[in-house]
């Protein structure tokens, strides 16, 4: 089965220190991985992707996220953490069982708290 | 702003009704996704359309449906709503069928609560 797995429900961090939101996945082949965020009362805005290439990622608002094949994960990075950065992240990954489509498959999120 | 239009923002209704949510995708855009996410189980994929058709079908109970109309705008039926159909819906939208740029953008959603 094709999912992936966010450990943390809650992540905390300082304003100015470096953030980590974690997330694991299993996929059959290569896997296709995205990291969304939403801000309360907003739809899911899409961060980064994986396709291919550089294991290291890099997104909007300074987000990157490495890619570690032999630990099939995908962790979400910052290396200075703002308080408008606290919202819920989700990890996401295609579904590759069907070529017709191009859903995806979302991990439960973990909210990110950044206190000043 | 994504550009994936989503109406109405909020809904209260009763048990046992029915009720529709509309989505506009963004221009251009042929695929529309369904997603359903409520506190208990996140993010679920119900539905997907592209340009007219149905590619691809998730947990969706038998009570919901969707279709996709010639000018693209989806709209999700739900109906005999019970308490438990209270969540967040997400519509979402991609140029193609298959995976293309792969991500999704995703409406503003419609919070349904039903009383």
């Amino acid at each position: 089965a094709q999912s992936v797995a966010q450990p943390e429900d809650q992540v905390n961090v300082a304003e100015g220190n470096p953030l980590t939101v974690k997330c694991t996945y299993s996929v059959s082949g290569n896997p296709y991985l995205f990291w969304y965020v939403q801000y309360p009362n907003r739809g899911l805005q899409f961060l980064l992707k994986y396709i291919t290439g550089d294991n290291l990622v890099k997104g909007s608002y300074g987000f990157e996220a490495e890619f570690n094949k032999s630990q099939t994960s995908f962790h979400l990075k910052k290396p200075s953490a703002l308080v408008s950065d606290s919202a819920l992240y989700f990890c996401a990954v295609r579904d590759v069982r069907s070529s017709n489509t191009g859903k995806l498959i979302f991990g439960q999120g973990t909210t990110l708290q950044v206190k000043p | 702003d994504s550009g994936v239009t989503q109406t109405p923002k909020h809904l209260i209704t009763a048990t046992g009704q029915r009720v529709t949510l509309r989505c506009s995708p963004r221009s251009g855009d042929l695929s529309v996704y369904w997603y359903q996410q409520s506190l208990d189980q996140g993010l679920q994929f119900l539905i997907q359309y592209y340009n007219g058709e149905e590619r691809a079908k998730g947990n969706i109970l038998e009570r919901f449906s969707a279709q996709q109309f010639p000018d693209l705008h989806s709209e999700l039926n739900l109906s005999s709503l019970e308490l438990g159909d209270s969540a967040l819906y997400f519509c979402a939208s991609s140029p193609t069928s298959g995976f293309g740029t792969g991500e999704l953008f995703f409406g503003e959603g419609s919070r349904l609560t039903v009383l």
